[in-house]
């Protein structure tokens, strides 16, 4: 099956930095999306994005689907942030079956 | 309009109990997928109803069934429990199954086996 690979696995800012997270993955797909889980385990999407660029506040991605791999960038991080970053994808034929990735831990200090 | 609703929220069973957890999805949302999370194993995919109908399944053992209601409505119900089922269940819901849609989770069930 395919094969999602995010990184870095953990990352500690400081208030108010930036920060890249990448999401790779190993075969074509038509679904990909960004979620935040936070300290509660709520599921939070961030953005449906199979290609192109997008912008939500802070937050943007980009999913260059011809690489396979997708960025999230994080601006003026806040503590609010702090939680695991998930990427998730959705192969052609597979239904709604999404496989994540491992994801990546962020802590935001003050 | 209210997002996916997972009830409950919190349980604790004893191993060889059975267990059943109801999703309700979005309003007009047709296909619902289910997840376990642990901390070993990640999110996993279990199964996807879609109509009624089992579309799409995970690799987990035979303990592990769903069911979809008219309603899109779904339970998912694990026999037997181990001490490896302790995890967070989370449901997914979205338009149609295999549809260039976002699916969108609900708050998860957290299953703590004794």
């Amino acid at each position: 099956g395919i094969q999602v690979e995010q990184s870095p696995p953990d990352l500690i800012l400081q208030e108010g930095a930036n920060s890249t997270l990448r999401c790779n993955f190993s075969d074509s797909v038509n679904n990909l999306q960004w979620f935040h889980q936070n300290p509660w385990g709520q599921l939070i999407n961030l953005f449906y994005i199979p290609s192109g660029t997008k912008q939500n506040g802070r937050l943007s991605a980009t999913t260059v689907a011809t690489e396979r791999y997708s960025l999230l960038y994080i601006s003026s991080s806040q503590t609010t942030d702090s939680g695991v970053y998930f990427c998730a994808v959705r192969v052609t034929g597979g239904g709604n079956k999404l496989t994540f990735g491992t994801g990546t831990q962020l802590k935001v200090e003050l | 309009k209210a997002g996916v609703t997972q009830t409950p929220r919190y349980l604790i069973k004893t191993r060889g109990q059975q267990v059943t957890l109801s999703c309700s999805p979005i309003s007009g949302h047709r296909s619902v997928s289910w997840y376990q999370q642990t901390p070993g194993q990640g999110l996993q995919f279990l199964f996807e109803y879609f109509s009624e109908t089992q579309r799409n399944k995970g690799n987990f053992p035979g303990r592990f069934s769903g069911r979809q209601f008219s309603n899109s409505r779904s339970e998912m119900n694990v026999s037997t429990l181990e001490l490896g089922d302790s995890a967070l269940y989370l449901c997914a819901s979205s338009l149609d199954s295999n549809s260039n849609q976002p699916q969108h989770f609900g708050d998860g069930t957290r299953l703590s086996i004794l």
